[in-house]
């Protein structure tokens, strides 16, 4: 099955830095690819998504880019504020939700 | 628009004794249901998932069961709880048509 490996584990940046979170995931059929925001004692929030017929998505200080040939797929946070600070997962999915695998999670910590 | 409710937010239980966390969806028909549990500083693990009322998927085999009792409701169950089911549970739903799931805010079960 499917294996997504993030790094790293914790970041610390300081404020109006850019960060930059990596995942990699093993099943070629891979072909969507969510980040999600987790606040402490809340849920995880998708914040942005892509699938595999897109190499590049942004959404104002966030953007994800994809890589199907080297099977990798990054988060970049430009302009980093102190509410950024969170856990942030990546997942892949094949065809549909039942097989969306998560990465371990990177503990964001964003410094004023 | 689409709301996820998840009850209780924290719960405290002895070994041994049952439980029962539930979840419900407004807002949307014939939603697919997931749980997941969340270890400390780890990813999300896919427990159980739902595409019907009384259609109920197992991920993982273990001490916990759940039902769908009806369409925008997802039960989590245990006969006799263990110190190894600590850990925080989330719900979440996704539609038939789209990919991106949406979370609960989660329960945090500490089996004393």
């Amino acid at each position: 099955g499917e294996n997504v490996e993030q790094h790293p584990s914790t970041l610390s940046v300081q404020e109006g830095d850019s960060a930059v979170i990596k995942c990699t995931y093993s099943d070629s059929a891979s072909n969507y690819f969510p980040w999600y925001k987790q606040e402490l004692g809340k849920g995880p929030q998708l914040i942005i998504d892509i699938r595999s017929n897109v190499g590049e998505k942004k959404d104002q200080r966030i953007a994800v880019t994809l890589n199907k040939t080297a099977k990798h797929f990054s988060l970049h946070i430009t302009e980093t504020q102190p509410e950024d600070s969170a856990v942030y997962f990546c997942a892949a999915s094949i065809s549909n939700n039942n097989d969306m695998r998560f990465g371990a999670g990177t503990r964001l910590t964003v410094k004023p | 628009s689409q709301t996820i409710h998840q009850w209780p937010a924290t719960l405290v239980q002895p070994v041994g004794s049952p439980l029962s966390l539930e979840c419900t969806v407004e807002g949307t028909s014939n939603p697919n249901l997931y749980w997941y549990r969340q270890a400390a500083g780890r990813g999300l693990q896919l427990l159980f998932y739902s595409v019907g009322i009384g259609q109920i998927s197992s991920e993982v085999p273990q001490n916990l069961s759940a039902s769908r009792p009806q369409d925008r409701q997802f039960i989590l169950s245990s006969k006799k709880l263990l110190l190894s089911d600590s850990g925080f549970y989330l719900c979440a739903w996704s539609t038939l048509s789209a990919v991106a799931l949406h979370f609960g805010n989660g329960t945090r079960l500490t089996v004393t």
